[in-house]
């Protein structure tokens, strides 16, 4: 049973440019939430997305944008790329429910470097 | 707003000794999810263990528990019998009952020596 992909593993931007990474869900899984790790610190938020909708949205400007597919599958795109969006983007996906938060499996991220 | 902290950068153990990672959270929330996760140089984030607020009695799965002090707002994991394989980023997050939207803590680096 595949866990969750992401792609690619490894990016490298100029400053300025636009990015999408990709993720696909665990089988059986129809939410896919997207989370910003700067190096040495935690994971952050950035946005969730379920039936194709954003759902819920952490402190991220609006160059970070998203889309989910039928298939549930998801991508994250930044515009404008900073120096400072250099981090790896960790994809999650969970089950919707009342149970979801315990149904979290994570992608192994993308890299994201902006020079 | 929700906070998590994790007050010690780095931490270090011999092999098959016992170790304790330190949380404290801020919420006023009464009903809430508390987790452990374990993050290895492969990146991947796995889930090591949950706590549900409304229970009183401390989650364990395996060598690894938890001391759940929910007046304090502390969530101290305690990995006993360490293992090489251990060796991690430790992260301890936070999810309000009604959003599975996770609040991590900024991580624990655990050695583990031979």
């Amino acid at each position: 049973d595949a866990g969750v992909t992401q792609s690619p593993t490894h990016l490298i931007k100029t400053r300025g440019q636009q990015v999408t990474l990709r993720c696909s869900p665990k089988s059986g899984h129809d939410t896919v939430s997207w989370y910003q790790q700067a190096l040495g610190q935690g994971p952050q938020f950035i946005f969730q997305y379920y039936e194709e909708e954003e759902r819920q949205r952490g402190n991220f400007p609006d160059r970070f944008s998203g889309h989910q597919f039928p298939n549930y599958s998801s991508e994250l795109n930044v515009n404008a790329l900073l120096l400072g969006d250099s981090a790896l983007y960790l994809c999650a996906s969970s089950p919707l429910g009342p149970d979801s938060t315990h149904g979290y499996t994570f992608g192994s991220g993308t890299r994201l470097t902006v020079v | 707003a929700q906070t998590v902290t994790q007050s010690q950068p780095e931490m270090s153990v011999q092999e098959a000794e016992t170790v304790t990672l330190s949380c404290t959270y801020d919420t006023s929330e009464s009903d809430y999810y508390l987790f452990w996760y374990k993050q290895p140089p492969s990146r991947q984030m796995i889930l090591v263990i949950r706590q549900e607020a409304y229970k009183q009695q401390n989650a364990t799965e395996n060598r690894f528990s938890v001391n759940f002090q929910k007046a304090a707002k502390s969530f101290s994991l305690k990995i006993s019998d360490s293992q090489l394989g251990d060796a991690a980023m430790y992260f301890c997050a936070y999810s309000d009952y009604n959003t599975d939207k996770l609040i991590f803590g900024t991580g624990t680096r655990l050695q583990v020596f031979p």
